[in-house]
């Protein structure tokens, strides 16, 4: 299994608070990504990264916004969380562009 | 843009049952296709690819074939299991690129 963890692996919270989640790898890989899974949508990209400090966003990005300091570690920041933001979100690595991905265990966040 | 479609399930089968999940993808060029499976409460794991028309992915007695002229990549097993019950997405990933694109998602449920 390709090494990545998440944490929180669960949360609950307000809304209108502030949430961090974090995906940490430990293969090197260059590109992560963020996804959030919703019933019926499969996995939807919110944002991804291509190295330290290069981000870009992908389909469902309003609301989020994300930072890569370190190879390892890729944040995902909901500044406001709304009731819309209640998701499963997987973080994914890969070594390129047309590379397969690998997912981590994913975080399950709920906003009440 | 990119998009795939796969049947919607529940899929519900008896052991040893054949299994097929249909798979169609729109694409500009010749996407790289993939299968993952979701089993409960887990994150995704890549199950089989293809990256070029009439190639055949294949992994745990699951097979698919990159149909270019069908723009398909349709999911098969020949003997299911009960523990082969989970949640199958197919994705395409487009040459030179690095987003993946879902599609919804199709539970299997395998009853023994």
């Amino acid at each position: 299994d390709a090494g990545i963890t998440q944490s929180p692996r669960h949360k609950v919270t307000e809304t209108g608070t502030p949430v961090t989640l974090r995906c940490h790898q430990t293969e090197n890989h260059r590109y992560m990504y963020w996804y959030r899974q919703d019933p019926g949508h499969g996995l939807r990209l919110i944002h991804y990264s291509y190295g330290v400090k290069d981000t870009d966003k992908g389909e469902v990005s309003d609301g989020y916004s994300v930072s890569r300091s370190k190879t390892e570690d890729f944040l995902l920041t909901l500044e406001s969380a709304t009731s819309s933001q209640t998701s499963v979100y997987f973080c994914a690595i890969s070594e390129g562009t047309s590379s397969e991905q690998y997912f981590g265990p994913g975080t399950r966040l709920t906003v009440t | 843009g990119n998009s795939v479609t796969q049947m919607e399930g529940p899929v519900t089968l008896s052991e040893e049952a054949f299994l097929t999940i249909n798979c169609t993808y729109t694409a500009t060029g010749y996407p790289s296709l993939f299968w993952y499976v979701q089993y409960p409460g887990e994150g995704l794991q890549l199950l089989l690819k293809a990256t070029k028309a009439d190639d055949k992915g294949s992994n745990k007695g699951f097979e698919a074939t990159y149909r270019k002229e069908t723009t398909s990549f349709h999911l098969e097993k020949g003997s299911v299991q009960v523990s082969d019950s989970a949640v199958y997405f197919c994705a395409s990933l487009k040459a030179a690129g690095n987003k993946l694109t879902f599609g919804g998602g199709t539970r299997v449920l395998v009853k023994p």
